[in-house]
């Protein structure tokens, strides 16, 4: 699996949209962007994944580049509760594999 | 969507004794369920992955005759910590692979290990 750089720590006013980025400029043509957030003591949540369009549910939009070398998870009105270590994961869709989580990007949302 | 219980979700225990973790799939069946350890201020590492029915493989660095994993059925796996000693204090989490699940994998809430 491609591996992925994510800055370690963001800020993010309550309200405000949250722009998480991740690199991931080794990333094969069949691999998909995965995110996944984890509230402190609690177990990884999925959010969203996509492989090459924009892609947006009810949690979250994810926005990757043309080039796929780089994505961003877009929390659109941010809120207490979405403080959490958010990771971006690439991997081929399907396949058997454990997920390999980096150190991902601890998000504060503040008042 | 998939649900992953785990139990319990947190246990002190005395050093030399053993704690059984237990992870369950409530509403899908899981071959696969993976183990992961988490320290402080870590991200999560992969300690074994779990197949129904045959032998758990661990990941280097991970004793097996020290953690030993049971996936009995399709919708329970089980670790448990032999002698824990202090430093086997750690947060604990499995996850299943559901093949429908929209992210693949769900996780369980999570163990809180103190060993004291």
């Amino acid at each position: 699996d491609a591996k992925t750089t994510q800055p370690p720590s963001m800020d993010c006013a309550e309200g405000r949209a949250a722009n998480l980025p991740c690199n991931h400029s080794t990333i094969s043509g069949n691999e998909y962007v995965y995110w996944y957030r984890q509230i402190h003591s609690q177990g990884p949540q999925y959010i969203i994944h996509g492989l090459k369009n924009n892609e947006t549910n009810e949690m979250a939009s994810l926005i990757i580049t043309e080039d796929r070398k780089s994505s961003t998870l877009i929390l659109p009105h941010a809120t207490l509760r979405d403080t959490a270590v958010y990771y971006c994961i690439v991997r081929v869709d399907g396949s058997q594999g454990n997920l390999i989580f980096g150190k991902g990007t601890k998000l504060s949302v503040k008042p | 969507g998939a649900v992953v219980s785990q139990h319990p979700s947190w246990v002190i225990c005395k050093s030399g004794t053993s704690v059984k973790i237990e992870c369950r799939s409530l509403d899908f069946q899981a071959t696969t369920m993976f183990w992961y350890r988490q320290f402080p201020k870590q991200s999560l590492m992969l300690m074994a992955t779990s197949n129904e029915g045959s032998k758990a493989t661990y990941e280097q660095g991970v004793e097996k005759d020290k953690f030993l994993i049971n996936h009995a059925s399709l919708t329970l796996s089980t670790l448990t910590v032999t002698s824990a000693h202090p430093e086997d204090s750690s947060f604990y989490i499995c996850s299943a692979r559901d093949q429908w699940d929209r992210g693949g994998y769900t996780f369980g809430s999570g163990t809180r290990l103190t060993v004291v």
